[in-house]
């Protein structure tokens, strides 16, 4: 198993332009969730999937969308990148609510908007 | 409490020597709490998830225990070794199937 994988490792943008960070596993779980790493800050939860077609926003979602038309796959779609933006993406998924199971967390991305 | 608070931020320690540090999170609507170890340039990783009041859970040197009523969680490491440095995140669960993560505490262990 791969377990969680997660491209483009890193990325740079200009402000303005859009990209899709991709998200893929291969462990059959129902709970996805996407999250940004920012000195000093713990881990923020930008938006997050219960299942295939179900989505909803977390901590942080303004300036990102999600859709989850698989159950491997959760893309994260920055619509017109700021520099507030610049950070360290996870993406990760869960058997069950991620409130009470352990996540599975992929590489990560570093995106830098310039 | 609204936050999950981890203390310390930043600790040296010895290689060998023993260490704790602590997790605060809210104990209303508190479902579960969860230990992640997190080596630099890679990802987090599970190492507890805690439910019950007085759990007490361990895997090899590293243990941790739970405190519902008070609200707070400790892990312990026993015996230090190079491999352990990195940051330790503590987060929390709630009946609303939220889960926040704290700051993390960045352990670094001297040779």
């Amino acid at each position: 198993n791969a377990g969680v994988t997660q491209t483009p490792k890193f990325q740079v943008l200009k402000t303005g332009q859009s990209m899709t960070l991709q998200c893929a596993q291969d462990m059959n779980h129902e709970y996805m969730s996407w999250y940004r790493q920012d000195p000093g800050m713990g881990l923020r939860l930008i938006h997050y999937s219960v299942g295939a077609g179900i989505t909803d926003q977390g901590e942080v979602p303004n300036g990102y969308n999600v859709s989850r038309s698989t159950t491997e796959d959760f893309p994260l779609r920055l619509l017109s990148a700021a520099p507030s933006q610049t950070s360290v993406y996870f993406c990760a998924s869960s058997y069950g609510p991620t409130s009470t199971y352990e996540q599975y967390f992929g590489p990560g991305t570093r995106l830098t908007v310039t | 409490i609204l936050n999950v608070e981890q203390s310390p931020q930043s600790l040296h320690v010895q290689e060998g020597d023993s260490t704790n540090f602590t997790c605060s999170f809210p104990s209303s609507n508190f479902y579960a709490l969860h230990w992640y170890r997190w080596e630099t340039a890679k990802s987090p990783e599970a190492l507890f998830v805690m439910t019950l009041n007085g759990d007490e859970k361990k895997k090899g040197r590293i243990s941790a225990t739970l405190n519902t009523k008070e609200g707070y969680s400790y892990l312990y490491i026993k015996g230090s070794q190079p491999e352990d440095s990195a940051t330790y995140l503590c987060a929390s669960g709630n009946r609303d199937d939220k889960i926040i993560f704290g700051k993390g505490t960045r352990l670094h262990i001297l040779p």
